[in-house]
Formats: structure tokens, sequence, C-alpha cells
């Protein structure tokens, strides 16, 4: 399935690296969203964009930095991580606010 | 009480046999509903929405119940394939995009 694909499926990074997580959807959508999933937790939703705007912040650390240029592409900027970052971080996108979301396959980040 | 509580399981069960799972909600106003399935270490795929009316794909049937504030899964005639995690999700009224996930229930069936 490739609706929603993200780059790197893996990402191996030191503390004081900087590095970006790409998303790209092909479903016409006009919602994506970025997830963090750390081991036996819940999914915890990081930012939504609808449209190209920011509609949603969820008290993320300003280490993460996102970038929607366009309604197909997501990016998120990584800086000065820390350990516990280390998690799957998944894009999802849906045709809008009340619709089921897509993911794709996720980034899994191991911080170290 | 929890915005979203699923029993986290696991659920055992025999292949062919039925299985039901329920996700109780907090929040009334709460609109939209889906059921997702995630496999081990791989992404949430979304299984099926849920409507007032209810709805039924194949073997998989879902349920609303407002009054009660809660959604169910039921299963039937289940596969080793349908070993998964299952989560519920809210979404609140008023072109909401904050969904509310539950933690997942998991399922387990064997042969």
């Amino acid at each position: 399935e490739t609706g929603v694909t993200q780059t790197p499926r893996h990402l191996v990074m030191g503390m004081t690296n900087k590095k970006s997580l790409k998303c790209e959807q092909h479903l016409g959508h006009n919602a994506m969203y970025w997830y963090k999933q750390s081991a036996k937790k819940p999914l915890e939703l990081m930012f939504v964009y609808s449209l190209e705007e920011r509609v949603e912040n969820n008290s993320v650390p300003s280490r993460f930095s996102p970038e929607c240029p366009n309604s197909s592409h997501l990016f998120l900027h990584l800086h000065t991580l820390q350990p516990e970052d280390s998690a799957l971080y998944l894009c999802a996108s849906s045709q809008g606010s009340g619709w089921g979301q897509f993911f794709g396959p996720g980034t899994r980040l191991t911080v170290l | 009480r929890k915005e979203v509580e699923q029993d986290p399981g696991p659920f055992n069960v025999p292949e062919g046999a039925t299985v039901a799972f329920n996700c109780t909600y907090s929040n009334s106003a709460s609109q939209s509903f889906f059921w997702y399935r995630q496999d081990c270490r791989k992404e949430p795929k979304l299984l099926m929405s849920v409507y007032s009316s209810g709805n039924e794909d194949g073997r998989f049937t879902a349920q609303l119940n407002r009054a009660s504030q809660y959604i169910s899964l039921l299963i039937r005639d289940s596969k080793l394939s349908d070993s998964a995690t299952y989560l519920c999700v809210f979404l609140a009224s008023g072109g909401s995009y904050i969904p509310t996930f539950g933690r997942g229930t998991s399922l387990i069936v064997h042969p």
C-alpha cells in the first residue's frame, strides 16, 4: 500500500544531530498528522495540519519542528533530541475533520 | 473517568470463535467513531467507521451505544490473521481534527 509513505523507515541519530522525517500522501487528503508511539503507550498526537495550516500543536518540545509546504507533504525536523525521544513516529492523513485517518508505515527513531 | 477505556486483554481465543470488544468514552460530544487494528511494530490501519445504526463488514460488526457511551466490535469466525491490537478512536463534534485513541485491546487467535 502506498497511500501514505514515510522516509526514512529507520533512523539512528546522536543527540547533537539534525535530521528530518518526510511524509507524503497520495490520497488527495486535506489534513496531515504527526504522532509519536512509544513502547506500551498509546498514540500521542504531536501536530495537525489542515490545508497546510497548523491547527494543533499538542505541547510538543521545540526540538521537534514540523513543516507542511503543501497538502501532500509533511516534514518533522529534529534537533538536539534526547534518548527518551526514541519511538515510532507515524504520519497520517485524512480527508478532513471527522474522517478516519490513514497511516504511513512510520519511522523508527533511535536517539543515542 | 478516563477519556477512553479499553480492556487491554489479551483475549485468547481459538480459531472460529466469536469475540467482542467494548470501548467506553467519557466525552458525550464525541461524534465520529472508528476501529483500527495494529499489528506488532506496524502502523494502525483503519478497520471500520462506527455509525449510529451500526455497520457490518464481512465477519466484523461495529455498534455504537450513545446512551451508555461505548462502541463495540464483534469478530465472527476468528482467523489466525485477526491476531492484532484493536484500537478504538473518537472524534469530538464541531469539526475536530483531534482524535482520542484508546490504548488498544490485544487479540490472540490460536489454532
